[in-house]
């Protein structure tokens, strides 16, 4: 597609599981970008991707997250034994450019919901 | 480190109103400065952007906004506002050598008929 693809768009799981969300970002964005979206708290920044690596991990909450991308397009955050604070939007962009001189495109975010 | 600050989490203007949403910010060196937009179940849109030049920048929808470094301020405006504006606004601040975008907790613009 031409927009940064975003799946699921909604996840239900229970405590302690752990779930996947994956992103699609637009043909040639060399950089990709993971936010997540609390109620009342803005955007959070996650972690940022330049190809394949993650010069700046530096807004993961903890080591329950992680996140890898592969073949400088998809990218998946994991989060293990999901607790319920981690409920939130989970909202993936990607950019022509590390630099931010450049338009973040944003995906419309996957919602999780932790009971 | 960057930060930023939207004072206000909810305006209610009516339709063909004019419209100023508040951003301040905080940054050590000039800073590149965002607007995005928010629609209901659609993911977030760049309104317009200011990098340097002209302290008055122009976007998209009749959106613009003024750069102020003495007030560190970065104010989205519009003339009217119109029904379908209802939305929340970001605003964002780039550090240029951390690669990433800071937000403010946002502004819910509700419109009235």
């Amino acid at each position: 597609g031409a927009g940064v693809s975003q799946s699921p768009s909604n996840k239900v799981t229970e405590k302690g599981k752990d779930v996947e969300l994956r992103c699609d970002p637009i043909s040639g964005h060399t950089a990709l970008y993971w936010y997540r979206q609390s109620l009342g708290q803005g955007l959070e920044f996650l972690i940022y991707f330049q190809g394949n690596s993650a010069p700046d991990k530096s807004g993961l909450p903890s080591d329950r997250f992680s996140a890898e991308r592969t073949g400088g397009s998809v990218s998946t955050l994991t989060i293990q034994r999901t607790q319920q604070e981690d409920s939130a939007v989970y909202l993936c962009a990607s950019s022509l450019r590390t630099r931010n001189t450049g338009e973040l495109f944003f995906g419309e975010g996957s919602r999780l919901t932790v009971l | 480190a960057q930060s930023v600050t939207q004072p206000d989490i909810h305006i209610t203007v009516s339709e063909g109103a004019s419209l100023e949403l508040r951003c301040n910010y905080s940054y050590g060196a000039t800073p590149y400065l965002f607007w995005y937009v928010q629609s209901p179940g659609q993911g977030l849109q760049l309104l317009l952007k200011y990098f340097s030049g002209d302290t008055l920048v122009q976007g998209i929808k009749g959106f613009e906004a003024e750069f102020k470094r003495s007030q560190s301020s970065f104010n989205l405006r519009k003339p009217s506002v119109h029904w379908s504006d209802a939305a929340e606004y970001f605003c964002a601040v780039a550090d240029v050598t951390a690669s990433k975008l800071t937000f403010g907790t946002g502004t819910r613009l509700q419109v009235t008929l």
